[in-house]
Order: C-alpha cells, then structure tokens, then sequence
C-alpha cells in the first residue's frame, strides 16, 4: 500500500507545453508538500498546503500553480514549460514532524 | 538564514569499515533533525528525528546523534545494501514543518 503515490514517474515534454503531475497520499495528514530536487540533487522546498490552504509558497515562477481539492491530493500544474524545469519533483506529507515522500516525477524539457 | 551542510560530498567506504556522517547546521529555534536514506531513482525515505542535544537513535547499523550545531550518522560494520546518498534536513520553530535539506553524503560501501 503506497502512502505517497504521484504519477507520472516521468514525463517527458517540449518547451512551451504545460502539464500536470498529481499526488495523494493515503497516511491522513494534514499537510502536503512539493519539492524540486535539481541536477545536483538538491531538494528545495516550493509549496505546503495545510488542510487546503497554501501556507507555504516559496521563490517559484509563477508558471507553477499548486492545487489542493481535498487534504489527500495536491497537484502541481506548469506552464510554458522551460528548459530549466527540467528535474525531478517530489511530493510529500506529514502530520506534523517527518515527512513522507513519494517516488518522484522526472520531468524532462526539450 | 537557515541552513543545513553536509560533509562529506561523497564517501567510499569497504564493507565492515566504520564511519561518520555530519551534519551542520544553523536554524533559528531547532524544532526537529531529520536523517534521510535515497536511494537511485527513489524518494527519500525516513530514518530518523533527533529534536535536542544529547538525544540518540539507532537502527540496526545506523546511530544519529545531535548536539546543538551538528549531526552525525554513525555507521557501524557497513554492508554494500547501506549504499545510498544520506540526507540531513531540519525543520525550524515557526516554519510551517518546512525541511530544509543539506545536498547528501553519497555512501559507497564496497565488497
């Protein structure tokens, strides 16, 4: 039984597009995340919703648009995909102290 | 600004010869240390939380410990299956749970 399950795992795309990546999470918690983890396999905090509600939202182009219809799912929509969009993007949740994370989408712009 | 650095970038060790991890870190009120293992292709999976000096865990091989300006991840008798990039993150008081994530310790446990 996945807690964090996000589809696509990958998703390859041209520059230009856009294209969503969706996500839930079976674990009851209140709090979603998603962040980007670069070439160098950084992972970088973009967005928390809490029950709903955008509570965090970091330096991000406003091309990406976080949705929330219920506390279970969060899902990410990006437009006029660029070429340095390009990584893998990691959903996640917690009932308040670690966070679980699903298996990520490797997103490729060409 | 928080801020969490991990050293070493990378790490080769041979199968049974012990070692550490570190952590360092710079929060404005510490509210938890988390350890993560990611595997190739994976997401981060738990490992352990750490919330004052002094405190310990272990699971099996692996023992965190924290004091007020670092972390460290023992690693007794490593076997190659411990072969992962480790991740350190903490998570600020007033921070919404936000983690904030050092970039790894890739682990390499040779045979």
């Amino acid at each position: 039984d996945t807690a964090v399950s996000q589809t696509p795992k990958y998703l390859v795309t041209q520059m230009g597009n856009d294209k969503s990546i969706k996500c839930e999470q079976n674990l009851g918690h209140d709090t979603m995340y998603w962040y980007k983890q670069d070439s160098k396999k950084f992972l970088k905090i973009m967005f928390s919703y809490n029950n709903k509600e955008l509570i965090i939202n970091e330096t991000v182009p406003n091309r990406f648009s976080p949705k929330s219809p219920d506390k279970a799912h969060l899902n990410l929509h990006i437009n006029s995909l660029e070429l340095g969009d390009s990584a893998v993007y990691f959903c996640a949740s917690t009932g308040g102290t670690e966070a679980f994370f699903g298996q990520g989408t490797r997103l490729t712009v060409v | 600004e928080d801020q969490v650095t991990q050293s070493p970038e990378a790490l080769r060790l041979q199968e049974g010869e012990s070692s550490s991890l570190n952590c360092s870190y710079t929060v404005s009120g510490l509210r938890g240390l988390f350890w993560y293992r990611q595997d190739p292709g994976k997401g981060p999976e738990f490992l352990f939380t750490l919330y004052s000096a002094g405190e310990e865990k272990e699971k099996e091989r692996l023992k965190a410990t924290l004091t007020k300006k670092e972390s460290f991840l023992h690693i007794t008798a490593p076997k190659p299956e411990d072969s992962a990039t480790y991740l350190c993150a903490v998570q600020a008081s007033g921070g919404y749970n936000k983690l904030i994530f050092g970039a790894g310790t890739r682990l390499a446990v040779h045979p």
